[in-house]
C-alpha cells in the first residue's frame, strides 16, 4: 500500500512533442505529490508539486494532473526539449517520501 | 550558496571494509535523509533524521549506520554486514521532519562501487 507505480519505464519524444508520464498510488493518507527531474550524475531536483485538494498545476511548461478518485496523477511536459532529457520520478508523502521507479525521458531534435 | 554537499563522489570498498560518506548541509534544515538509489528501483530510503541526536531506520537500513551529532552534518557507513553495498547514494535535507509537503533537497551523491 506503500508503493507508488510509474509508467512508463522509458519515453522518446520530438522536440515539440508532449511528454506524459503516469503514477499511481493505493494509501489514501498520501498528501502530497512531487515530481523530481534527475540528470545523470546529479541528485533529483524538485520540478513541481501538488496537493490533492486541486486537480492540476501548472509551471511554465510543465503540469501536473491530479485524479484523486482514481488515486492516479501524471506530469505532462509541453514543447519538449532536448534540455529536457532525464529522469523523472513521482513521490508521495504523509511524512516519509515514496517515490516511484522513475522514467528515463529522450528527447530528440 | 546554501545546498548539500556530499563526498566523496566516487568511492570504492574493499571486501570486509567499512566505508563513510560525508554529507553536510548549510541550508539550516532540521532533517536530514539518506537514500539509495539503484537502476530501475528509485530511491529508498536508508536513515532520517529529524532533529540533531536522533536518527530513524528506513526501508532498508540493515548493513548501514549514522550519526546526527551536528545539524549540519549527516555521515552515512556502509559496514561490511551490506552484502551489496554498490549503488549511488543521495543525502537529502528538509525545514522540518515528520510532516508532509515539506519539499526535500538532494546533494550530488556518491557512488560506491566493489573492489
Amino acid at each position: 500500500q506503500q508503493q507508488v507505480k510509474q509508467s512508463p519505464q522509458s519515453l522518446i519524444v520530438q522536440k515539440g512533442g508532449i511528454s506524459i508520464i503516469n503514477c499511481a498510488y493505493e494509501n489514501t493518507a498520501f498528501d502530497y505529490f512531487p515530481w523530481y527531474q534527475q540528470f545523470p550524475g546529479k541528485g533529483p531536483a524538485l520540478l513541481i508539486a501538488i496537493r490533492p485538494d486541486v486537480s492540476e498545476k501548472k509551471e511554465g511548461r510543465f503540469t501536473i494532473s491530479f485524479n484523486k478518485s482514481a488515486k492516479q496523477f501524471s506530469l505532462h511536459i509541453m514543447d519538449s526539449q532536448p534540455g529536457d532529457s532525464a529522469t523523472y520520478f513521482c513521490a508521495a508523502s504523509t511524512d516519509k517520501l515514496i517515490f516511484g521507479t522513475g522514467t528515463r525521458l529522450q528527447v530528440f531534435p | 550558496d546554501g545546498g548539500i554537499t556530499q563526498s566523496p563522489k566516487y568511492l570504492f570498498r574493499k571486501e570486509g571494509q567499512n566505508v563513510t560518506l560525508s554529507c553536510e548541509q548549510n541550508l539550516n534544515h532540521d532533517a536530514m535523509y539518506w537514500y539509495r538509489q539503484d537502476p530501475g528501483q528509485g530511491l529508498r530510503l536508508i536513515y532520517y533524521s529529524q532533529i540533531v541526536n536522533d536518527f530513524q531506520k528506513g526501508d532498508i537500513a540493515e548493513g548501514y549506520s549514522v550519526s546526527r551529532e551536528k545539524k549540519e552534518s549527516f555521515p552515512l557507513t556502509v559496514t561490511s554486514a551490506q552484502k551489496n553495498p554498490t549503488a549511488f547514494y543521495l543525502c537529502a535535507s528538509s525545514f522540518q521532519g515528520g510532516r508532509s509537503g515539506q519539499p526535500q533537497h538532494f546533494g550530488d551523491g556518491t557512488r560506491l562501487s566493489i573492489l
